[in-house]
Protein backbone atom coordinates (compact mmCIF):
# COMPACT_ATOMS: atom_id res chain seq x y z
CA UNK A 1 0.00 0.00 0.00
CA UNK A 2 1.31 3.26 -1.25
CA UNK A 3 1.20 6.05 1.19
CA UNK A 4 2.50 8.52 -0.45
CA UNK A 5 1.60 8.26 -4.11
CA UNK A 6 3.81 10.68 -6.42
CA UNK A 7 3.10 11.81 -10.08
CA UNK A 8 4.59 12.53 -13.21
CA UNK A 9 6.60 9.07 -13.06
CA UNK A 10 9.08 11.21 -16.20
CA UNK A 11 8.86 14.49 -16.72
CA UNK A 12 10.36 16.11 -19.75
CA UNK A 13 11.48 20.28 -19.52
CA UNK A 14 12.86 22.77 -21.61
CA UNK A 15 15.61 25.05 -19.89
CA UNK A 16 14.43 28.11 -18.23
CA UNK A 17 11.23 25.77 -17.99
CA UNK A 18 8.97 25.43 -14.71
CA UNK A 19 8.93 21.78 -13.81
CA UNK A 20 6.44 20.55 -11.03
CA UNK A 21 5.88 17.53 -9.14
CA UNK A 22 3.00 16.43 -7.15
CA UNK A 23 2.52 14.21 -3.92
CA UNK A 24 -0.63 13.19 -2.32
CA UNK A 25 -0.83 11.48 0.78
CA UNK A 26 -3.79 9.64 3.00
CA UNK A 27 -1.84 9.22 6.76
CA UNK A 28 -3.24 12.70 8.54
CA UNK A 29 -0.53 11.37 10.92
CA UNK A 30 2.13 12.79 8.90
CA UNK A 31 3.19 16.24 9.28
CA UNK A 32 7.32 16.41 7.93
CA UNK A 33 7.13 16.86 4.10
CA UNK A 34 10.97 16.97 2.45
CA UNK A 35 11.72 16.29 -1.16
CA UNK A 36 14.92 14.40 -1.99
CA UNK A 37 17.28 14.63 -5.17
CA UNK A 38 19.06 11.57 -6.40
CA UNK A 39 21.51 12.01 -9.30
CA UNK A 40 22.86 9.19 -11.12
CA UNK A 41 25.43 7.00 -8.96
CA UNK A 42 24.62 8.64 -5.66
CA UNK A 43 21.81 8.11 -3.03
CA UNK A 44 19.04 10.66 -2.25
CA UNK A 45 19.92 14.28 -1.12
CA UNK A 46 17.10 16.50 0.94
CA UNK A 47 16.56 19.18 -1.06
CA UNK A 48 14.21 21.71 0.80
CA UNK A 49 11.41 20.53 3.65
CA UNK A 50 7.89 21.57 5.02
CA UNK A 51 6.03 21.16 7.64
CA UNK A 52 1.74 21.76 7.53
CA UNK A 53 2.09 24.66 9.65
CA UNK A 54 3.00 26.63 6.52
CA UNK A 55 1.53 26.48 3.03
CA UNK A 56 4.67 27.47 0.88
CA UNK A 57 8.29 27.20 1.51
CA UNK A 58 10.70 28.65 -0.96
CA UNK A 59 14.60 28.21 -1.13
CA UNK A 60 16.25 29.53 -3.93
CA UNK A 61 14.35 27.83 -7.57
CA UNK A 62 12.80 25.35 -5.66
CA UNK A 63 9.41 25.88 -4.09
CA UNK A 64 7.65 23.30 -1.62
CA UNK A 65 3.28 24.44 -2.29
CA UNK A 66 1.20 22.41 0.63
CA UNK A 67 -2.33 21.90 0.43
CA UNK A 68 -3.70 20.39 4.14
CA UNK A 69 -6.76 20.38 3.67
CA UNK A 70 -6.55 18.63 0.07
CA UNK A 71 -3.84 16.18 1.61
CA UNK A 72 -1.50 17.66 -1.51
CA UNK A 73 2.37 18.82 -1.63
CA UNK A 74 4.01 19.47 -4.72
CA UNK A 75 7.53 20.49 -5.72
CA UNK A 76 7.95 23.71 -8.38
CA UNK A 77 11.38 24.26 -9.90
CA UNK A 78 11.34 27.39 -11.58
CA UNK A 79 14.14 28.32 -14.67
CA UNK A 80 14.50 24.64 -14.99
CA UNK A 81 18.33 23.93 -15.57
CA UNK A 82 20.12 21.13 -17.57
CA UNK A 83 22.32 20.19 -13.86
CA UNK A 84 19.06 19.71 -12.57
CA UNK A 85 18.27 16.50 -14.47
CA UNK A 86 17.76 14.16 -11.81
CA UNK A 87 15.30 11.39 -9.91
CA UNK A 88 12.96 13.78 -7.01
CA UNK A 89 11.12 12.11 -4.43
CA UNK A 90 8.29 13.08 -2.14
CA UNK A 91 8.55 12.12 1.04
CA UNK A 92 6.45 12.07 4.43
CA UNK A 93 7.23 11.65 8.37
CA UNK A 94 4.89 11.48 11.10
CA UNK A 95 5.87 12.33 14.44
CA UNK A 96 7.14 15.82 13.15
CA UNK A 97 10.93 14.60 13.04
CA UNK A 98 13.29 15.48 10.48
CA UNK A 99 15.07 12.26 11.39
CA UNK A 100 12.93 9.77 11.49
CA UNK A 101 11.36 6.93 9.35
CA UNK A 102 10.29 8.43 5.81
CA UNK A 103 7.37 6.95 3.61
CA UNK A 104 8.52 7.95 0.17
CA UNK A 105 6.85 8.65 -3.37
CA UNK A 106 7.51 6.51 -6.05
CA UNK A 107 9.73 9.14 -7.83
CA UNK A 108 9.86 11.16 -10.96
CA UNK A 109 12.78 11.36 -13.65
CA UNK A 110 13.29 14.84 -14.67
CA UNK A 111 14.99 15.33 -17.49
CA UNK A 112 15.52 19.53 -18.59
CA UNK A 113 16.92 19.66 -22.28
CA UNK A 114 19.45 22.66 -23.12
CA UNK B 1 32.94 15.77 5.45
CA UNK B 2 30.02 13.30 7.23
CA UNK B 3 29.35 10.20 5.61
CA UNK B 4 27.36 6.99 5.40
CA UNK B 5 29.31 4.51 3.57
CA UNK B 6 28.48 0.90 2.01
CA UNK B 7 30.60 -1.87 1.62
CA UNK B 8 30.19 -3.08 -1.88
CA UNK B 9 28.51 -0.33 -4.56
CA UNK B 10 27.48 -3.72 -6.66
CA UNK B 11 27.28 -7.29 -5.55
CA UNK B 12 26.36 -10.35 -7.42
CA UNK B 13 25.18 -13.41 -5.77
CA UNK B 14 23.55 -16.84 -6.60
CA UNK B 15 19.63 -17.97 -5.59
CA UNK B 16 20.22 -19.26 -1.64
CA UNK B 17 23.32 -17.83 -0.66
CA UNK B 18 23.07 -15.68 2.13
CA UNK B 19 24.18 -11.96 2.21
CA UNK B 20 25.51 -9.75 3.95
CA UNK B 21 25.46 -5.77 3.26
CA UNK B 22 27.45 -3.56 5.08
CA UNK B 23 26.76 0.23 6.16
CA UNK B 24 29.01 2.61 8.33
CA UNK B 25 28.50 5.91 9.49
CA UNK B 26 30.80 8.85 11.11
CA UNK B 27 28.33 11.06 12.35
CA UNK B 28 27.92 9.51 15.87
CA UNK B 29 24.10 9.20 15.08
CA UNK B 30 21.70 7.29 16.96
CA UNK B 31 19.26 6.48 13.77
CA UNK B 32 20.16 4.74 11.13
CA UNK B 33 18.11 2.65 8.62
CA UNK B 34 17.91 0.45 5.28
CA UNK B 35 15.70 1.15 2.42
CA UNK B 36 15.35 -0.43 -0.74
CA UNK B 37 14.76 1.07 -3.80
CA UNK B 38 13.23 -0.47 -7.00
CA UNK B 39 12.01 2.05 -10.53
CA UNK B 40 8.05 3.20 -9.92
CA UNK B 41 8.03 2.03 -6.33
CA UNK B 42 10.67 4.60 -4.85
CA UNK B 43 12.28 3.92 -1.40
CA UNK B 44 10.70 1.23 0.72
CA UNK B 45 11.97 0.91 4.25
CA UNK B 46 13.22 -2.74 5.57
CA UNK B 47 14.61 -2.51 9.26
CA UNK B 48 15.41 0.41 11.25
CA UNK B 49 17.36 1.22 14.74
CA UNK B 50 16.93 3.79 16.89
CA UNK B 51 20.16 2.66 19.55
CA UNK B 52 22.43 -0.38 19.62
CA UNK B 53 21.16 -3.63 19.56
CA UNK B 54 17.48 -2.02 19.29
CA UNK B 55 16.28 -2.69 15.76
CA UNK B 56 12.41 -2.44 14.46
CA UNK B 57 10.42 -3.62 11.17
CA UNK B 58 9.67 -1.74 8.27
CA UNK B 59 7.05 -1.83 5.65
CA UNK B 60 9.18 -4.63 3.82
CA UNK B 61 11.18 -6.63 6.58
CA UNK B 62 9.84 -10.13 4.91
CA UNK B 63 13.42 -12.11 3.82
CA UNK B 64 15.70 -9.74 5.75
CA UNK B 65 16.95 -9.42 8.98
CA UNK B 66 19.62 -7.00 10.36
CA UNK B 67 22.35 -6.53 13.01
CA UNK B 68 23.61 -3.35 15.17
CA UNK B 69 26.26 -4.04 17.31
CA UNK B 70 28.28 -0.90 17.24
CA UNK B 71 26.32 2.61 17.07
CA UNK B 72 28.34 3.15 13.79
CA UNK B 73 27.68 0.04 12.18
CA UNK B 74 23.99 -1.38 10.79
CA UNK B 75 24.39 -4.80 8.96
CA UNK B 76 21.33 -6.02 6.10
CA UNK B 77 21.35 -9.71 6.05
CA UNK B 78 19.30 -11.82 3.70
CA UNK B 79 19.52 -15.31 4.90
CA UNK B 80 18.79 -17.10 1.63
CA UNK B 81 18.82 -14.67 -1.20
CA UNK B 82 16.00 -14.68 -3.89
CA UNK B 83 15.48 -13.08 -7.42
CA UNK B 84 12.88 -10.66 -5.89
CA UNK B 85 15.60 -9.37 -4.06
CA UNK B 86 17.35 -8.14 -6.42
CA UNK B 87 17.30 -4.50 -5.98
CA UNK B 88 19.39 -1.21 -4.70
CA UNK B 89 19.65 -1.52 -1.34
CA UNK B 90 20.34 2.16 0.73
CA UNK B 91 22.03 2.59 4.41
CA UNK B 92 21.05 5.96 5.97
CA UNK B 93 21.51 7.69 9.51
CA UNK B 94 19.76 10.73 10.85
CA UNK B 95 20.21 13.02 13.68
CA UNK B 96 18.95 16.15 13.01
CA UNK B 97 18.52 15.26 8.92
CA UNK B 98 18.66 11.80 7.24
CA UNK B 99 21.60 11.06 4.97
CA UNK B 100 21.77 8.53 2.66
CA UNK B 101 25.17 6.40 1.56
CA UNK B 102 25.22 5.96 -2.22
CA UNK B 103 23.64 2.63 -2.28
CA UNK B 104 24.49 -1.22 -3.07
CA UNK B 105 22.95 -2.36 -6.59
CA UNK B 106 22.47 -6.44 -5.83
CA UNK B 107 21.91 -8.62 -8.33
CA UNK B 108 20.35 -12.52 -7.52
CA UNK B 109 21.16 -15.09 -9.85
Amino acid sequence: QQQVKQSPQSLIVQKGGISIINCAYENTAFDYFPWYQQFPGKGPALLIAIRPDVSEKKEGRFTISFNKSAKQFSLHIMDSQPGDSATYFCAANAGGTSYGKLTFGQGTILTVHP
Amino acid sequence: DVKVTQSSRYLVKRTGEKVFLECVQDMDHENMFWYRQDPGLGLRLIYFSYDVKMKEKGDIPEGYSVSREKKERFSLILESASTNQTSMYLCASSYREIIFGPGTRLTVL
